[in-house]
């Protein structure tokens, strides 16, 4: 299994353009997470779905969009980008809590390094 | 006040030191605590996590809550240079984390 993978690793963006950011999982799990990690912000959380077809807002959703129509995969885009934007962003995903299972273990992607000039 | 603070660090300490990593936390209602691990230039991942109060060993790691103080520790022993890694507490809030801001530890030989 690949886990969590995203593309691209690294981009370049001029302020005012557009990317899309793709987070994709093999493990099948039903929530999943795009986080932007800044140097002394920690992990903040952006967007996040509970399930095929639904997204929801998380601490810093403005000027991302997202979108999860399969349940492997789960978009991030930036529609015109900012310099405020450049940052490390990490997309996770984690099963859906049951009997067996009591806590929201995450599992992370490597990353996308994005700087915006 | 943030949920939850962490100490940024740089922590650095020689091979073989016992390391202490703490986190406070603000909501009393909070039941678990996690601790990721993230080296250079990679996600975080999961190292462990403790449901409420006492204390959770894994090889070389202690995991402990003290919910009435509100704090959260990660206690390695024995630290090596491959310890050397960003360590995160996060705590889980209706289906998601909240993460502390990451400590630095640098463990040199």
């Amino acid at each position: 299994n690949a886990g969590v993978t995203q593309t691209p690793k690294f981009r370049v963006l001029k302020t005012g353009q557009s990317m899309t950011l793709l987070c994709a999982q093999d493990m099948n799990h039903e929530y999943m997470y795009w986080y932007r990690q800044d140097p002394g912000m920690g992990l903040r959380l952006i967007h996040y779905s509970v399930g095929e077809g639904t997204t929801a807002k998380g601490e810093v959703p403005d000027g991302y969009n997202v979108s999860r129509l399969k349940k492997q995969n789960f978009l991030l885009g930036l529609e015109s980008a900012a310099p405020s934007q450049t940052s490390v962003y990490f997309c996770a995903s984690s099963q859906v809590k049951g009997r067996e299972l009591k806590t929201d273990t995450q599992y992370f992607g490597p990353g996308t390094r994005l700087t915006v000039l | 006040q943030k949920e939850v603070e962490q100490d940024p660090g740089p922590l650095s300490v020689p091979e073989g030191a016992i390391v202490s990593l703490n986190c406070t936390y603000s909501n009393s209602a909070f039941q678990y605590f996690m601790w990721y691990r993230q080296y250079s230039r990679k996600g975080p991942e999961l190292l462990m996590y403790t449901y409420s109060s006492g204390n959770k060993e894994d090889g070389r790691f202690t995991a402990q809550v003290d919910k009435s103080s509100k704090y959260i520790s990660l206690f390695i022993r024995d630290s090596q240079p491959s310890d050397s890694a960003t360590y995160l507490c996060a705590i889980e809030r209706t289906d998601k984390l909240i993460f502390g801001t990451g400590t630095r530890l640098q463990v040199f030989p």
